[in-house]
């Protein structure tokens, strides 16, 4: 069964220091992962996507590694701002799931004005 | 992109009560839906994957009579929860997945969510 972690739970940064958000996942096999924001009571918005082939992607701030063989993959946010606090889900599409996700429980981030 | 809308956003509901929960993709066909339960700081939890004109898979644990699922069309699935409970009250999210074709993306576009409470 495919597990995903995130670390750290919940995290405040002051405006303007760079983010470094953690996922892990136990089984390597997997097609892709995904990072996604999550405001209060809100729905998911897809951030980023990185194919299993793929070591990294990125969007304006935003930067998402992807180290396969060692399970990890690091979303940073560079520059942070107030709007960026939101919580941040990770979620692996893995093989033999039928193409279903798997999520960690996520980082909590706050940006402290 | 793709979008996907989900009705109603919240509801309040007594309980033994139905409820029914629709999830659409507004500019797109999606054979495939997924539905999601998600408790307050935890992770999102596949209840079950809907496709269109199948019945639903169900993951364990998640009673198929008390969730019923029905993907009528390309473009809606619903959720109903049948004789609901407090402990029904979650959040409940569902997804349609579009698939590219060759690069085999699989890409998940998700609702906005269904807040449930049960008194």
């Amino acid at each position: 069964k495919q597990e995903v972690t995130q670390i750290p739970a919940a995290l405040s940064v002051p405006e303007g220091e760079n983010l470094v958000l953690n996922c892990s996942f136990t089984d390597s096999a997997i097609y892709n992962l995904q990072w996604f924001r999550q405001d209060p009571g809100k729905g998911l918005t897809s951030l980023l996507l990185i194919q299993s082939s793929q070591r990294e992607q990125t969007s304006g701030r935003l930067n998402a590694s992807l180290d396969k063989s060692s399970g990890r993959s690091t979303l940073y946010i560079a520059a942070s701002q107030p709007v960026d606090s939101a919580t941040y889900l990770c979620a692996v599409t893995y093989l033999g799931g039928n193409n279903r996700l798997a999520f960690g429980k996520g980082n909590q981030v706050v940006v402290i004005p | 992109g793709a979008v996907v809308s989900q009705h109603p956003s919240w509801v309040i509901c007594k309980s033994g009560t139905s409820v029914k929960i629709e999830c659409r993709s507004l500019d797109f066909q999606a054979t495939t839906m997924f539905w999601y339960r998600q408790f307050p700081k935890q992770s999102l939890m596949l209840m079950a994957t809907s496709n269109e004109g199948s019945k639903a898979t169900y993951e364990q644990g998640v009673e198929k009579d008390k969730f019923l699922i029905n993907h009528a069309s390309l473009t809606l699935s619903t959720l109903t929860v049948t004789s609901a409970h407090p402990e029904d009250s979650s959040f409940y999210i569902c997804s349609a997945r579009v698939s590219s074709g060759s690069k085999r993306q699989e890409t998940q576009y998700f609702g906005p969510g269904t807040r449930l409470l049960v008194l």
